[in-house]
């Protein structure tokens, strides 16, 4: 069973789009929750922390709903340069400090 | 901005022999962190280090994985006897503290093993 369920996408989208991934997991125990980019063969960098309320930071939006165990990111006025892999990553608190990785969603923008 | 940095960026060895991946984590971090991505697939943890002990490993940090903090700045994962299947890449990560602290990854070492 996978802990960490996401689209594989690809998603392909005109700049300046308004583009939505979303994302499960299993483990209702899971206490924090991540969204990471990843660039072909590149290490995966940290895009944003999740918060319950909900949180913000520039073009890109994320949302948490705990009882349906979903995760949301939304990214807004698509550039070239959001052309990556987007991780869906989980921390459950009662596995300690181990992240548990989606396998991730593929986004092509296009010009 | 302070970042996680690896060596070697790429290491080819023969089947059977030892390796270690090295990582210098951001100063100021305590907590220390292993995964790996088999190419194609995702990242899995190995195993978490704070205060000079593992403190979480996987299924896959069987007794050929070892890590170790020799020196303040350096931390290393040795592979005793590398397998085919152990080709990947490496990433390091630390983080500030645990849970709700964000991890930051290292550049990754690509391992190919013959």
């Amino acid at each position: 069973r996978k802990e960490v369920e996401q689209d594989p996408g690809p998603f392909n989208v005109p700049e300046g789009a308004t583009v939505a991934f979303n994302c499960t997991y299993s483990n209702s125990a899971s206490q924090s929750f991540f969204w990471y980019r990843q660039d072909c063969r590149k290490e995966p960098k940290l895009l944003m922390s999740v918060y319950s309320s909900g949180n913000e930071d520039g073009r890109f939006t994320a949302q948490l709903n705990r009882a349906s165990q979903y995760i949301s990111l939304l990214i807004r006025d698509s550039k070239l340069s959001d052309s990556a892999t987007y991780l869906c990553v989980v921390n459950s608190d009662n596995a300690g400090n181990m992240l548990t990785f989606g396998g991730g969603t593929r986004l092509m923008v296009k010009p | 901005e302070p970042e996680v940095t690896q060596t070697p960026s790429h290491q080819v060895t023969q089947m059977g022999q030892e390796v270690i991946l090295r990582c210098v984590p951001i100063s100021n971090h305590l907590y220390f962190y292993w995964y790996r991505q088999i190419l194609g697939q995702k990242v899995e943890f190995l195993v978490s280090f704070y205060n000079n002990e593992i403190s979480e490993k996987s299924e896959i940090f069987d007794d050929q994985f070892s890590v170790e903090r020799p020196d303040g700045s350096n931390f290393t994962l040795k592979i005793r006897s590398t397998k085919l299947e152990d080709s990947a890449m490496y990433f390091c990560a630390s983080s500030h503290g645990r849970s709700y602290n964000e991890q930051f990854f290292g550049p990754g070492t690509r391992l190919t093993v013959l």
